[in-house]
Parts: structure tokens; sequence; C-alpha cells
């Protein structure tokens, strides 16, 4: 079975303060893979990044960066210097070869990031 | 531009009520997907596609019904054996659902918002 933990349900910080979402897996999987989305209040999920399970470098992207660890099972998102535009809930999801892909993501509650003015 | 589009964006349904809801892409993706997103639950699969004429139960098809006619629609129809269908619902796709695909991300529509009258 696999299972995603998004332990922070909602998270409120003032604009330009730096804030980090946690994601937390399980899989029995030695091969699988980690996304991120972004969901506005549009509603659209946005992909945001992808991590395979054998590649734990570190990725940055402008104000984002993701840390990957498979020690701890975890793939945290940080937001440097964040911006009233980076308010959304935000997803951590797992996808495993081993489930034939067919069954889609698994994915986390979400994160509502709320950046204040 | 290719994208994902979902109509209507909000669905008012009656007691003892059938809705379908549409889903059209023209991103040349085999599969296509139906999540199901109550508050604070994150994303649940309803049903999924991975090509033309064929379809699978996801986690919660209880209610639910799909067809896959043509590769650039899915759409989903909300029975009235649903007790329980107010919710936002998302359409995805990606390029294939086999396990070979499984890093590939999903693109997601702008949703439909389903509620009871």
């Amino acid at each position: 079975a696999q299972k995603v933990t998004q332990a922070q349900t909602e998270i409120s910080v003032v604009e330009k303060e730096d804030v980090t979402l946690d994601c937390v897996y399980e899989t029995r999987d030695t091969t699988y893979y980690l996304f991120w989305y972004k969901q506005p209040p549009s509603g659209e999920l946005v992909f945001l990044i992808r991590r395979n399970s054998f590649d734990e470098q570190n990725e940055i992207s402008g104000r984002y960066s993701w840390n990957f660890q498979k020690s701890t099972s975890s793939f945290n998102f940080t937001i440097t210097a964040s911006q009233v535009v980076d308010s959304a809930v935000y997803f951590c999801a797992l996808s495993e070869p081993s489930g034939g892909g067919a069954d889609g993501l698994t994915f986390g509650k979400g994160t509502h990031l709320i950046i204040q003015p | 531009d290719g994208g994902i589009t979902q109509s209507p964006k909000y669905l008012f349904r009656k007691e003892g009520q059938n809705v379908t809801l549409s889903c059209e892409q023209n991103l040349n993706h085999d599969a296509m997907y139906w999540y199901r997103q109550d508050p604070g639950q994150g994303l649940r699969l309803i049903y999924y596609s991975q090509i033309v004429n064929d379809f699978q139960k996801g986690d919660i098809a209880e209610g639910y019904s799909v067809s896959r006619e043509k590769k650039e629609s899915f759409p989903l129809t909300v029975t009235s054996a649903q007790k329980n269908p107010t919710a936002f619902y998302l359409c995805a796709s990606s390029i294939k659902a086999t396990r070979a695909y499984s890093n590939q991300p999903q693109h997601f529509g702008d949703g439909t918002r389903l509620s009871i009258l």
C-alpha cells in the first residue's frame, strides 16, 4: 500500500518569509516517483516538479526548492521570500510502477498555504 | 493551446437526477482520469481510462459511470445512486497509464463544482 502524508493542513506566513511544506511517504517499492502540484483558487492543479526515487539530488527553481531524503522518506518543498501569489493548496503525490501506473497518483490531503501581505 | 477543458464550471443536481460532467483534451494523451476532491480530503480516483473503449474503476467508483468513445473525451455521469455528490470534480490526462509511463505527470482541467439543490 502506498501513502502520502502532509501533516500541515494550513500554514499562514507574512509575505517575504520562507516557508517549508512537508511531505512524508510510504512505499515498499524501490522505484517510485514523487510529484508536487499547486492548486490556486481557480481550481486547476499545476504540475511543479517530479523526482525519481534513484535521484536524491535536491533541486532549485527560482524561489522554489525541493529536498528529497530517502532515509526519512520525505520530499519537502520550500518557498523562499514568499509572495501573495504563492497562496494556494499544495499537493504531494506518489506514483509506483508496480501499481501498473494505471491507478494514477496517490495524493496527500494537501497543505493550504496563505501568504499575508 | 493544448489542454484539458471541463464543463460546466458549476453544476446543480436535483434529487434523483443523473448529471454528466464533460472533459475534453487536445493533448493527444491516451490516458484520462476523474478525481473527486472534498475539503481536507485530497484527491480520490473515481475512474480512469487507458485507451479508447476501455475504463477501470478507481477507489470510489460507486454511483458514477463513464464512457470513452473518443480519445479526446471522457465524460463522467454522476448517477442518483451517488448519495453525496457535492464535491469538486477534476479531470486529468497523461501520455499513457502503463507502468513504463508512471513517471509522467498528469495534466488537469479547471474542475467542475457540483452541488445539490
